[in-house]
């Protein structure tokens, strides 16, 4: 168990749908990482938090938007859902790394998103 | 450009040999952390290795061991004595300290052990 928890675990919606998709960190951290893994293929960064505030952004689509809260969770907004949003989305969460410990990202087990 | 580059699609490997699994990284940073991880068919994300820019010596965990040859920009991950349960998807991973802590994630190397 990495302590990153992410609900829902499963979730089928159709086209134009929204959907949010939620993440608790490990006690203590303040970073947190969502990353889209699409089927087979490697995990594309989407957005990252530092303690409720955005720090960087990847390849995020307009339609997707997150945001960190003060309690620390996350959640990771997706709208007008096309088919190509299907995918398995994972939260990770880290320490603020300095460069003294492994600093490694903690995952959650991820929201496989079926859009049908 | 690419800063995680994972070459190896895919590879076989028998069972109880030992197998390496390519990464080069592309970074202007001083300091930064090099990661593996491994991905089985369930889907977690398990991490592996970790090695600093500063190690002098290669990082060993287990059965793993990163190659970590700073010059060339490599990190390779070997896996000595292969097993079954070793059948996965593997990704190599970097953390840049002065880039806003980034994590980036290379397109990984699906491992396949043979009996």
């Amino acid at each position: 168990d990495s302590g990153v928890t992410q609900t829902p675990k499963h979730l089928i919606t159709a086209t134009g749908q929204r959907v949010t998709l939620r993440c608790s960190p490990r006690s203590g951290d303040l970073s947190v990482y969502w990353y889209q893994q699409s089927l087979d293929q490697g995990l594309q960064f989407l957005i990252q938090y530092y303690n409720g505030e955005e720090r960087a952004k990847g390849n995020i689509l307009e339609r997707f938007s997150a945001q960190q809260f003060p309690d620390l969770h996350s959640e990771l907004n997706l709208s007008s859902l096309e088919l190509g949003d299907s995918a398995l989305y994972f939260c990770a969460s880290s320490v603020e790394w300095s460069g003294g410990s492994t600093g490694e990202l903690f995952f959650g087990e991820g929201s496989r998103l079926t859009v049908l | 450009a690419q800063k995680i580059t994972q070459t190896q699609p895919g590879m076989f490997v028998q069972e109880k040999e030992a197998v390496t699994l390519d990464c080069t990284y592309d970074t202007s940073d001083q300091s930064y952390g090099l990661f593996w991880y491994k991905q089985p068919s369930s889907g977690e994300m398990i991490f592996l290795i970790y090695q600093g820019s500063y190690d002098e010596q290669n990082a060993t965990e287990g059965r793993y061991s990163l190659n970590f040859q700073k010059a060339r920009k490599s990190a390779n991950l070997v896996i000595s004595a292969s097993q079954l349960g070793d059948s996965a998807m593997y990704f190599c991973a970097m953390r840049e300290l002065y880039n806003f802590n980034k994590f980036y994630f290379g397109s990984g190397t699906k491992l396949n052990v043979k009996p």
